[in-house]
Formats: C-alpha cells, sequence, structure tokens
C-alpha cells in the first residue's frame, strides 16, 4: 500500500510567476484534498476533488485551480504568485469520507 | 471565533509525564480527527473519532459530542513524542477544518 507522494518537496519562485504541485493518492483513495498552512498555523481547506470533480472550495481566490485525474492523482495550480503565498501546502487522500492519508507536503517560498 | 479551538497552544513536559490536549469545536461533525506534525511538515493520523475513546499503545483520544470537545491523552510521555499535535473535524462533506495546534516538547 502507497502512501500519499506530493513533489516537489520544496521550490522557490518569483512573485508574479505561476506554478504547479503535483499529489499522487493512496491507492484505492478516490478524493483529494489539497490545504494551505502558513507557518504557525494550522492547515487551510482550499478545495477537494472527488472522481475528477471539484467537491468543495475554500475561501481561496480563482488564481488557485486544480486538477484530479482518472488515477485520482491531483495537481495543484497557482497563477500570479504572490509573497503570502508562501507557505506549505498539504494534500490529503481519503475513500469516500473515510479517514485520510496525507502526503509531506511542498514547501513554497515566493520571493 | 474559530470553528476548532485547542488548548494549550504549547506544552512543555518531562519526561514520563501524563499529557492532555484539548479540542472544542462549534460546529456539528461526522467525524474528530487527531493529527501529528513533525517539523518539515509531514502529517500523520493518528485517530478518526466519532464517538467515545479510541487507544492506540500510549495514546487515548476520547471525544463527547453532546459537549462538543475532544481529549488527547499521551501516558509515559518520551522526547520522541515531541511534535504539534492537531485537531481537526470532518463537518460540511469530506473537508478538514484544523484547529491551529499544540506545540508538544517533552525534556529528557
Amino acid at each position: 500500500e502507497t502512501g500519499v507522494t506530493q513533489s516537489p518537496t520544496h521550490l522557490i519562485k518569483t512573485r508574479g510567476q505561476q506554478v504547479t504541485l503535483r499529489c499522487s493518492s493512496q491507492s484505492g483513495h478516490n478524493t483529494v484534498s489539497w490545504y494551505q498552512q502558513a507557518l504557525g498555523q494550522g492547515p487551510q481547506f482550499i478545495f477537494q476533488y472527488y472522481r475528477e470533480e471539484e467537491n468543495g472550495r475554500g475561501n481561496f481566490p480563482p488564481r488557485f485551480s486544480g486538477l484530479q485525474f482518472p488515477n485520482y492523482s491531483s495537481e495543484l495550480n497557482v497563477n500570479a504568485l504572490e509573497l503570502d503565498d508562501s507557505a506549505l501546502y498539504l494534500c490529503a487522500s481519503s475513500l469516500d469520507q473515510g479517514g485520510y492519508t496525507f502526503g509531506s507536503g511542498t514547501r513554497l517560498t515566493v520571493v | 471565533k474559530n470553528e476548532v479551538e485547542q488548548s494549550p497552544q504549547n506544552l512543555t513536559a518531562q519526561e514520563g509525564e501524563f499529557i492532555t490536549i484539548n479540542c472544542s469545536y462549534s460546529v456539528g461533525i461526522s467525524a474528530l480527527h487527531w493529527l501529528q506534525q513533525h517539523p518539515g511538515g509531514g502529517i500523520v493520523s493518528l485517530f478518526m473519532l466519532s464517538s467515545g475513546k479510541k487507544k492506540h499503545g500510549r495514546l487515548i483520544a476520547t471525544i463527547n459530542i453532546q459537549e462538543k470537545h475532544s481529549s488527547l491523552h499521551i501516558t509515559a510521555s518520551h522526547p520522541r513524542d515531541s511534535a504539534v499535535y492537531i485537531c481537526a473535524v470532518t463537518a460540511s462533506g469530506s473537508r478538514l477544518t484544523f484547529g491551529e495546534g499544540t506545540q508538544l516538547t517533552v525534556n529528557p
């Protein structure tokens, strides 16, 4: 049984650039959620994908977008990066409303 | 006011001590989760609760649905237990709403 894999683990981008973060969900899981965790704070819900459809969105602007693929892996895209987008981005997969498996996160720094 | 509140924010203990972290929530939930986050960011799911009590090794989690309150207990604490412990709830859909976390440091 594989866990959740996120890539890359770290990256540095310049303000205004675009970034794509990737998440491979745990085998058998059909739901992927993305969270943003600023330093010293709890994670905040960005959006969730269930069977390739967006299934809920938090309070994030449209420049945060995502995809889920037929194999249930997922991407998070952020356009027009701002300094405040610097954070740890976490992906979690689950089967329907069962328990969650988290990835190790992608640390994004915007300079 | 956050939907999920944890206390304390920071906790320092000596090895061997019994530790309790509390979580209160203000919304109806389908499940409550206790998570552990180590430096570097990775999160490990410790428990998922909808009622009663669960035990795994030295960790015990309880939930009181009527009072909207949960506790995480660590018996015989050890320095390797040092981490951030996060309470999260599943309310609408299956999204998680997180507390701010409790930074636990266990000194030898």
